[in-house]
């Protein structure tokens, strides 16, 4: 069954550093997301990518957050200067054309920010 | 604006014993809605969703929801819990504007 793949699994940066966390959504998928849950926390929306641009961001996502599809298959999300808060779980997903259904989520990149 | 409402952070029953978890939501249309399952340290995995049609779903674990639009509610259940069940379960409506929003989460606790 297809799935949603996410490297690194765990990632340890130190606070100011940029760092890209790395997808690879469902293959016929066309939209694709972030979410990041804090420890002990609920998930949250981060932002949403369809046609090469972002259609929906949430206010989390500033201007230290940008995402991009550098080819057919990745989708990464980079944060330039990374802040102690920035600590949590990343997880991608994607969902199929028409975008209205449930979204694949894949394994997570646990960032820690020290 | 969406919503999700989890009343029970914690919950804790006995293996064998039913379960229900409950799940309000607030969303102008009629919503998707789903529940996932997280284990210590896990992503988030998909035990079922409601789209549309029938208002009873079964998912995977023995699991089931059912969707009353008057209460805007749509509580988890399942018959006989297992200790392998123990888990943060979240609700979440959406996606609307493509982005899903999520509850809390309910920690499951499973006493022998």
């Amino acid at each position: 069954e297809p799935e949603v793949t996410q490297t690194p699994s765990h990632q340890v940066t130190q606070m100011g550093q940029e760092v890209i966390l790395r997808c690879v959504p469902i293959s016929n998928h066309l939209y694709f997301y972030w979410y990041r849950q804090i420890l002990g926390q609920k998930v949250e929306f981060l932002v949403s990518f369809y046609n090469n641009e972002i259609s929906e961001k949430s206010e989390i996502f500033d201007d230290q957050f940008s995402v991009e599809r550098p080819d057919g298959s990745n989708f990464t999300l980079k944060i330039r200067s990374t802040k102690l808060e920035d600590s949590a779980m990343y997880f991608c997903a994607s969902s199929e054309p028409g975008g209205a259904y449930e979204q694949y989520f894949g394994p997570g990149t646990r960032l820690t920010v020290t | 604006a969406q919503s999700v409402t989890q009343p029970d952070i914690h919950i804790t029953v006995s293996e064998g014993a039913s379960l229900e978890l409950r799940c309000n939501y607030s969303y102008g249309a009629t919503p998707y809605l789903f529940w996932y399952v997280q284990s210590p340290g896990q992503g988030l995995q998909l035990l079922l969703k409601y789209f549309s049609g029938d208002t009873l779903v079964q998912g995977i674990k023995g699991f089931e929801a059912e969707f009353k639009r008057s209460q805007s509610s749509f509580n988890l259940r399942k018959p006989s819990v297992h200790w392998s069940d123990a888990a943060e379960y979240f609700c979440a409506v959406g996606p609307l504007a493509g982005k899903s929003t999520f509850g809390d989460g309910t920690t499951l606790t499973v006493k022998p």
